[in-house]
This record gives C-alpha cells, sequence and structure tokens, in this order.
C-alpha cells in the first residue's frame, strides 16, 4: 500500500464549477500535512497547509480528518489557471522527509 | 520563503557518464533534500544533505551512485553516477521553511542517451 494515494484523475471540469479532490495516508504518526501545486514542467510549490481544524484560502479549502487519516482540498469557482497537478503531501516532522502522493491532474475548460 | 538557484536546468548525457547538479539557497538552511521525478510520476526522497556529515540515503539510493555534498549551509550537490537510460529524470532540492512547507529548485530535467 503506499503511503500516500490519491486519484490521478483527470478531473476535467468547467470554469466555475467547484472540485474536490481526497487523499489518505497510511502512517498514523504523520504530523504535517500540505497541498502543493505543479504546473507542467515545472517545480511543485505550496498551495497551502492543512490543519485539523480546517483551513481556507481564497477559493481554497483544506481539511484534515486524523481519525480517518484523509486529507481533502475543496477549490470553488475553478479558473482555467487552476488548471495543474495537486500534490498530497504528508511530512513526519521527526525526519522532516516529505511523502507525496501521485498527484491528481487538474483540468478547467472554457 | 527561501529562494533556490538549481543548475543545470537540463542536460543530455551519454551513458556512463557522470552529472552534478548544484543547488544554491539564498540562506543558511539545516537539511537540503534530493528528489527525483521520474516521467508522469511523483517526487521521490533520494537522500537528506546533512551539513558536517554523510547524507542520508532512502532505500533504493546508494551514496556510489547519488554521491551528495554538503559543504556549507548554503549549498549542495548531487552527482549522478555511470548514468544509464533509467536515470533519465527530473532531479530536484528542497529546504525546510520553518513549519510551512518545503521550496524547490526548479529542477534539472536529466535524459541520458
Amino acid at each position: 500500500r503506499k503511503e500516500v494515494e490519491q486519484d490521478p484523475g483527470p478531473f476535467n471540469v468547467p470554469e466555475g464549477a467547484t472540485v474536490a479532490f481526497n487523499c489518505t495516508y497510511s502512517n498514523s504518526a504523520s504530523q504535517s500535512f500540505f497541498w502543493y501545486r505543479q504546473d507542467c514542467r515545472k517545480e511543485p510549490k505550496l498551495l497551502m497547509s492543512v490543519y485539523s481544524s480546517g483551513n481556507e484560502d481564497g477559493r481554497f479549502t483544506a481539511q484534515l480528518n486524523r481519525a480517518s487519516q484523509y486529507i481533502s482540498l475543496l477549490i470553488r469557482d475553478s479558473k482555467l489557471s487552476d488548471s495543474a497537478t495537486y500534490l498530497c503531501v504528508v511530512n513526519m516532522r521527526s525526519t522532516d522527509k516529505l511523502i507525496f502522493g501521485t498527484g491528481t491532474r487538474l483540468q478547467v475548460f472554457p | 520563503s527561501a529562494v533556490i538557484s538549481q543548475k543545470p536546468s537540463r542536460d543530455i548525457c551519454q551513458r556512463g557518464t557522470s552529472l552534478t547538479i548544484q543547488c544554491q539557497v539564498d540562506s543558511q538552511v539545516t537539511m537540503m533534500f534530493w528528489y527525483r521525478q521520474q516521467p508522469g510520476q511523483s517526487l521521490t526522497l533520494i537522500a537528506t544533505a546533512n551539513q558536517g556529515s554523510e547524507a542520508t540515503y532512502e532505500s533504493g539510493f546508494v551514496i556510489d551512485k547519488f554521491p551528495i555534498s554538503r559543504p556549507n549551509l548554503t549549498f549542495s550537490t548531487l552527482t549522478v553516477s555511470n548514468m544509464s537510460p533509467e536515470d533519465s529524470s527530473i532531479y530536484l532540492c528542497s529546504v525546510v521553511i520553518g513549519v510551512g512547507g518545503d521550496t524547490f529548485g526548479s529542477g534539472t530535467r536529466l535524459t541520458v542517451v
């Protein structure tokens, strides 16, 4: 079983749609959680951290369920520029190592 | 947040040769990480580069194949040795930026022919 699992997609959605990505992780000792965005042929860039209380940044909402070992990302009012691969990432803070999911590809069309 | 300069950005190399990739950070950082991203896949950690001590390698990666240097707190190199076509990949370095996740270099796209 992979340490971090994501649906690879692609998710093809029209502009303005709401789309949700899910991610599960296997190691209950994971301490920090992130969503990264990776554009084609570019390096990953931090989109947002994920907190147990849930957090929102503009059109993006991230949630964490430690009991279920589940992380989600919700994107509202999708823009063409949101088209990218979204990587679910967990961190074993004791080692500072990041474990990456395989990514979920989003394509927003006009 | 830190700014990382990684080079070369891309290279095409003959099999059997070696390539050294450099990462320069604009601030002092304790740990730097080296990742590989194979075509169509996510990132896999190769090793953690520690200043003043040997790098710590992940399962499946060995020092002879991927020697790492970390001479100071702002710089690290990764060498891909005795390359084969299977080493064709994107190689990225990263640094920890507090509790807010990591910053990545722009990556080195390596093609081995």
